[in-house]
């Protein structure tokens, strides 16, 4: 399995945008990478996902580079109700319709007002 | 409806208990998940269910036993567990397929054992 490296931790200005690295070196051409975020034992929440394009959604955006090797997760205005741990997966196919979702040890971010 | 329910939420039981948590969807998902956190670690995978069939178990030991009835449930059997099983266990469920693939996760069972 594709193993994620992220810094254990970042400090970022209410309203500036976060920048999240992720490292997946060793990702294969079908794995799909995600974000997810977990705020405080709550269930982990889906933020997005992509494959080789660069994607955006109304919550963040996600640039991977052209090698695949790494990604980038951009919050474009944080807010303080943006503090959460932040996990990025690259996902396996085990079987066709049997999907694995290994979590790293994800990047706490905490926003500062 | 969008929502992954976890019931209870809050299960406090001794070694020698046997309990079950529950976990519902009604998205038509057809892959379902089980994942053990431990307080400030990511969470675990145990198990997958893949159109009701068991498809990955983590090596979890048979303390831990997962039953999925029906596309729509899952259940997990807790016996005979230990203090260093309690944790914050979460359910998930998936399409199982497609571009839009993704996880919807369930708020989770906060398990304490005594």
């Amino acid at each position: 399995d594709a193993k994620t490296t992220q810094p254990t931790s970042m400090d970022c200005a209410e309203g500036r945008a976060a920048n999240l690295p992720c490292n997946h070196s060793t990702i294969s051409g079908n794995e799909y990478v995600y974000w997810y975020r977990q705020i405080h034992s709550q269930g982990p929440q889906y933020i997005i996902h992509g494959l080789k394009n660069n994607e955006t959604n109304e919550m963040a955006s996600l640039i991977i580079t052209e090698d695949r090797k790494s990604s980038t997760l951009i919050l474009p205005h944080a807010t303080l109700r943006d503090t959460a741990v932040y996990y990025c997966i690259v996902r396996p196919v085990i079987t066709s319709g049997t999907y694995k979702y290994i979590f790293g040890t994800g990047t706490r971010l905490k926003v500062l007002a | 409806d969008t929502e992954v329910t976890q019931t209870p939420k809050h299960l406090v039981m001794g070694m020698t208990n046997k309990k079950s948590l529950k976990c519902e969807q009604h998205m038509g998902h057809r892959a379902m998940y089980w994942y053990k956190q431990k307080a400030k670690k990511p969470p675990e995978l145990m198990f997958v269910y893949s159109y009701e069939k068991l498809s990955i178990n983590e090596s979890v030991p048979s303390r831990f036993s997962p039953e999925c009835p029906n596309s729509s449930l899952l259940n997990l059997h807790l016996h005979a567990l230990q203090p260093e099983d309690s944790a914050l266990y979460l359910c998930a469920s998936s399409r199982s397929g497609g571009r839009d693939e993704k996880l919807f996760f369930g708020s989770g069972t906060q398990l304490s054992v005594l």
